[in-house]
């Protein structure tokens, strides 16, 4: 089946660690996203890609990195410059960003806690 | 701005209508949407409406959408159990990132 799949599901940091987000999607979707979820303030745009080998920063970018080496593929690493990052994960693939009528397909999530 | 705002909690008992709110800024918004997530999962595309609408229906679920004032409703009819969960509003821009701004959700608990 189609899909957009993220792991781990959970995942546990050390403080000064820096650990690596994984997305992969078999939807042949040009696009794919990162965004962070606080309880009560929704979701925050991290990083976005529209094509392969290209990527820019969303809202809050600082601590984390990405790369889009292939089309499937945009792993999440969260360094340790990230202050803050025990929070909810979310990846997100869409078939092209200049298409208007299209919809976001999300993961399941990854939930990172910094012990 | 970019903003997107919704109250936090909704309680309503199952049969009745559940109304989520949601008021946004950007006039030049294209595509407003409804998504639900369940405890520890994904975001689900519940539906969306283009910015020339006013209204959308779609089984149980009703968009409302009225521009001059840039606030959108979802009501979902015959609530059920099922449907307790957290709903996100998005606003998509004219922009060509396909970029989403999200309000805060709204937590709809329903009572049998």
């Amino acid at each position: 089946d189609g899909g957009i799949t993220q792991s781990p599901k959970y995942l546990f940091r050390k403080e000064g660690q820096n650990v690596t987000l994984s997305c992969e999607q078999n939807l042949n979707h040009d696009a794919m996203y990162w965004y962070r979820q606080d309880p009560g303030q929704g979701l925050r745009l991290i990083y976005y890609s529209q094509i392969v080998n290209d990527f820019q920063k969303g809202d809050i970018a600082e601590g984390y990195s990405v790369s889009r080496e292939k089309k499937e593929s945009f792993p999440l690493t969260v360094t340790s410059a990230q202050k803050n990052p025990t929070a909810f994960y979310l990846c997100a693939s869409m078939a092209g960003g200049s298409r208007m009528n299209t919809e976001a397909f999300f993961g399941q999530g990854t939930r990172l806690t910094v012990v | 701005g970019e903003d997107v705002e919704q109250s936090l909690f909704l309680s309503v008992r199952e049969g009745d209508s559940s109304v989520i709110n949601c008021t946004y800024t950007d006039s030049s918004s294209t595509y407003l949407y409804w998504y639900k997530q369940e405890p520890g999962a994904g975001l689900q595309l519940l539906t969306y409406i283009f910015s020339n609408m006013d209204m959308k229906q779609d089984q149980r679920l009703t968009v409302l959408l009225n521009k001059k004032d840039k606030h959108l409703s979802l009501r979902i009819a015959d609530t059920q159990t099922g449907d307790s969960a957290i709903y996100f509003c998005a606003e998509r821009y004219s922009s060509n990132t396909g970029k989403l701004i999200f309000g805060q959700g709204t937590t709809l608990q329903v009572k049998p």
